[in-house]
């Protein structure tokens, strides 16, 4: 089945504990984006990777990095997490950027106390 | 200057009743156009794309006019399953519009509540 899955799918953590929240896709996508999710907000774009080894920022990148150095993998990494980073994250990829559809991932509901 | 910008909403409409949904885009230079839908605490899908000489799926009607930097998005006969979140996306091409060229960039959505 294609998909984009995200692990973990919630998580409640403490200021400053370094974490990462996986996303991986089946679909052999060059595409790859995390989303933050805020009330009011709408969604916003963090960084985004346009093929392997290749990263850039969105819109809200602060706080935050990637990596991409499989086609598959798409690790968002928060070095030292702050409560405003309390959010719904989404993972999504497609063929190419700009490709007519993204594929998102479930989710992760991150907590940060 | 919001780049996406659609009806706050919320919609609570009957079953059975026909309602639409506008969007508004800032860059003129934008490209391409689509509706998602997200249900809650889902992730966003697909809907349709918007092309500017409109087009149609089943109950759902989208419009572009690229004059007025407006897309719309018609439902007609609801359906409670219809109740979701409804996001107006846009891909631009260009400088300065959040992010980089053809990322896409979404609305804050509008929600709607179909009810028996």
């Amino acid at each position: 089945e294609a998909q984009v899955t995200q692990n973990p799918r919630y998580l409640i953590t403490v200021t400053g504990k370094k974490l990462t929240v996986t996303c991986s896709q089946n679909m052999n996508h060059e595409y790859m984006s995390w989303y933050r999710q805020d009330p009011g907000l709408g969604l916003r774009q963090i960084y985004y990777s346009m093929n392997v080894e290749v990263t850039d920022k969105g819109d809200v990148p602060e706080g935050y990095k990637v990596s991409r150095k499989e086609k598959r993998n798409f690790p968002l990494i928060l070095e030292s997490p702050s409560p405003n980073q309390t959010s719904l994250y989404f993972c999504a990829s497609s063929l190419y950027q700009g490709a007519v559809e993204q594929y998102f991932g479930p989710g992760t509901r991150l907590t940060v106390t | 200057r919001k780049e996406v910008e659609q009806d706050p909403g919320p919609f609570n409409v009957p079953e059975g009743a026909t309602v639409a949904f506008n969007c508004t885009y800032s860059n003129s230079a934008s490209q391409s156009f689509f509706w998602y839908r997200q249900d809650c605490r889902k992730e966003p899908k697909l809907l349709m794309s918007v092309y500017s000489s409109g087009n149609e799926d089943g109950r759902f009607t989208a419009q572009l006019n690229r004059a007025s930097q407006y897309i719309s998005l018609l439902i007609r006969d609801s359906k409670l399953s219809d109740s979701a979140t409804y996001l107006c996306v846009v891909i631009s091409l260009g400088v300065g519009y959040g992010g980089s060229q053809g990322n896409l960039i979404f609305g804050k959505g509008t929600k709607l509540s179909v009810k028996p």
